[in-house]
């Protein structure tokens, strides 16, 4: 099983469309959760943490369910610009993998929003 | 600029030849990572050091693969004999543990390496 999955996609929804992505992670003792946000060609970029209580920045929600092992991205009233690749990170400490604390990425889902 | 940046940001090399890529991170950042990055994946973590020490080096890693930190500064990641399978977007991320586990990373733009 892979450490961090993501959601199949693409995603194509029209302006204004609310969209979800879930992430699933496979160690229980990972304890650090993010959401990066990558357009074409550039690198990624800090979307947001996210926490256990959750988080909210404008139309961008982030939630962590450790019982399930998933993190996930709600994204309100879309914009144009919020096409784009996301990807989901989770940071396992060192002493549960015998390594030391790397970012470790999903695959990335691309949401296009269409007018 | 005080972020992170790359160099070269683009480089197109023969098979069998050697690269050099250079990072350099945010200065008060004594973490540093290089990734590699395909078409339509997510990144691939490389290598990990924190300040000079190289802490983690990927399995997928091949011996034509090397990195350093000499001053816990600046990074360079080095392939030899290149392959055609080199080619890829290689980022290159710092961050600070400051006693906390699991600080976002800020990446730079990236070095685009194409092999023919």
């Amino acid at each position: 099983r892979k450490e961090v999955e993501q959601d199949p996609g693409p995603f194509n929804v029209p302006e204004g469309a609310t969209v979800a992505f879930n992430c699933t992670y496979s160690n229980s003792a990972s304890q650090s959760f993010f959401w990066y946000r990558q357009d074409c060609r550039k690198e990624p970029k800090l979307l947001m943490s996210v926490y256990s209580s959750g988080n909210e920045d404008g139309r961008f929600t982030a939630q962590l369910n450790r019982a399930s092992q998933y993190i996930s991205l709600l994204i309100r009233d879309s914009k144009l610009s919020d096409s784009a690749t996301y990807l989901c990170v989770v940071i396992t400490p060192r002493r549960y993998t015998g390594a030391n604390s790397k970012l470790t990425f999903g695959k990335g889902i691309t949401l296009s929003v269409r007018p | 600029d005080t972020g992170v940046s790359q160099d070269p940001r683009h480089k197109i090399t023969k098979r069998g030849q050697n690269v050099t890529f250079r990072c350099d991170p945010i200065s008060e950042h004594n973490r540093l990572y290089w990734y590699r990055q395909t078409l339509g994946q997510g990144p691939e973590f490389l290598t990990y050091f924190q300040n000079e020490a190289q802490l983690e080096k990927s399995r997928l890693l091949s011996d034509r693969f090397s990195a350093e930190r000499p001053k816990g500064s600046f990074s360079t990641l080095e392939i030899q004999r290149t392959e055609q399978g080199d080619s890829a977007m290689y980022l290159c991320a710092s961050s600070s543990n400051k006693g906390r586990v699991g600080p976002e990373a800020f990446f730079g733009q990236g070095t685009r390496l194409t092999v023919v």
